[in-house]
């Protein structure tokens, strides 16, 4: 099945650890986005990359850090920087084939708890 | 800036009971506006993606429609399974550095009962 995957689906920290979250996708889509979401709120922005070992800076990047070394991952290393980490974290990837079709599909989300 | 409202922030409906949900969004040159549906604990799941003002898409009991200001989700005849969070999101046309970014309104939270 094609699709996105995220692991782990629960996350507990302690205050000071870094953690990483794991997001993969088979779908062959160029363009991987992280989102963070909190009650009440819009998804907001973490970083996105649109190519292999380039990404960039969305909205809300300060504590969070991103590598693209394969095109099929990108994983999200939330630091002891995070002021406020708990969070619900979604995934999402896009084809960049060009035309109309240039949704974004989200994987399952993984929920950090901070202890 | 670009920015989504979306009203109302709850809506409960019986089951049966014809509704619309409002997305309201000011945007630098829309590229594209974006409907999913979110379950508890769960990521968003794709619905439509509407491009120009006079453009409908249906599916199912959903259908959603776009004006220069606003989209509307029409929701005919829902049942409880319906029951979920609704998300509303614009992208913007290229340029700058945020190319690809979804603007995301804060959702509404529909329940139909039964």
């Amino acid at each position: 099945d094609g699709g996105i995957t995220q692991s782990p689906k629960y996350l507990f920290r302690k205050e000071g650890q870094n953690v990483t979250l794991s997001c993969e996708q088979n779908l062959n889509h160029d363009a991987m986005y992280w989102y963070r979401q909190d009650p009440g709120q819009g998804l907001r922005l973490i970083y996105y990359s649109q190519i292999v070992n380039d990404f960039q800076k969305g909205d809300i990047a300060e504590g969070y850090s991103v590598s693209r070394e394969k095109k099929e991952s990108f994983p999200l290393t939330v630091t002891s920087a995070q002021k406020n980490p708990t969070a619900f974290y979604l995934c999402a990837s896009r084809s960049l084939a060009g035309g109309l079709t240039d949704t974004q599909y989200f994987g399952p989300g993984t929920r950090l708890t901070v202890l | 800036e670009d920015q989504v409202t979306q009203s109302p922030e709850a809506l409960r409906l019986q089951e049966g009971e014809s509704s619309s949900l409002n997305c309201s969004y000011t945007v630098s040159g829309l590229r594209g506006l974006f409907w999913y549906r979110q379950d508890p604990g769960k990521g968003p799941e794709f619905l439509f993606t509407l491009y120009s003002a006079g453009e409908e898409k249906e599916k199912e009991r959903l259908k959603a429609t776009l004006t220069k200001k606003e989209s509307f989700l029409h929701i005919t005849a829902p049942k409880p399974e319906d029951s979920a969070t609704y998300l509303c999101a614009v992208r913007a046309r290229a340029g700058g550095t945020s190319y690809g970014k979804l603007t995301f309104g804060q959702g509404t939270i529909l329940t139909v009962h039964p």
